[in-house]
């Protein structure tokens, strides 16, 4: 069974950091791009940002293009997603999901709150 | 970047009913469309991709069709789990986009 567990959410102070992780299991993680997708309280979904298998290939939404960092540790089946420079936008759940074009398999989500 | 536009934002249907869903795109983003269901306090479930291939395990009661612009989601014969929010997603190019949802309500 694909199971996909967030963690590493929480409240942050505008301009903080945080690193979310992606735990993967149920099959065979480096064969797979991976993306994080996010969730504003009671708005919409939006794609964040996806990797290829072996990490040489990333894309980001223009909002976080140099402030997010997408990363995998393949011997670890697990996806990361570090958060720099975060604004009051920011603010939302965010889901690991399997897949390059689509979220064929999502986690529970994180939430991330940045608030002073 | 494409922008997504769903229609109706919201619709009140009953048991039974048949609802369409329609997204369309500001360019054409060829197949390369998804649909996914989503409920409250829940993550996102994919329904279908390539606009018109239904993910495994979903019912057959749900239909996507379109190419290019214009797509539809097609419920036939609501069932009291369908009541739900649906999303459109493109993936013909970065970055994805999605349309801004449907809340589907019992009437």
């Amino acid at each position: 069974e694909v199971q996909l567990v967030e963690s590493g959410g929480g409240l942050v102070q505008p301009g903080g950091s945080l690193r979310l992780s992606c735990a993967a299991s149920g099959f065979t993680f480096s064969s797979y791009w991976m993306t994080w997708f996010r969730q504003a309280p009671g708005k919409g979904l939006e794609w964040v940002a996806n990797m290829n298998e072996d990490g040489s290939e990333k894309h980001y939404v223009d909002s976080v293009k140099g402030r997010f960092a997408i990363s995998r540790d393949n011997a670890k089946n697990s996806l990361f997603l570090q958060m720099n420079s975060l604004r009051d936008e920011d603010t939302a759940v965010y889901y690991c999901a399997r897949g390059r074009n689509w979220g064929g398999y999502w986690g529970q989500g994180t939430l991330v709150t940045v608030s002073s | 970047d494409i922008q997504m536009t769903q229609s109706p934002s919201s619709v009140s249907a009953s048991v039974g009913d048949r609802v369409t869903i329609t997204c369309r795109a500001s360019q054409g983003v060829s197949n390369w469309l998804a649909w996914y269901q989503q409920k409250p306090g829940k993550a996102p479930k994919i329904l279908i991709h390539a606009s018109s291939i239904l993910q495994r395990g979903v019912p057959s009661r749900f239909r996507g069709s379109g190419s290019g612009t214009d797509f539809t989601l097609t419920i036939s014969s609501l069932q009291p789990e369908d009541f739900a929010t649906y999303y459109c997603q493109q993936a013909n190019s970065f970055p994805y986009t999605f349309g801004q949802g449907t809340k589907l309500e019992i009437k």
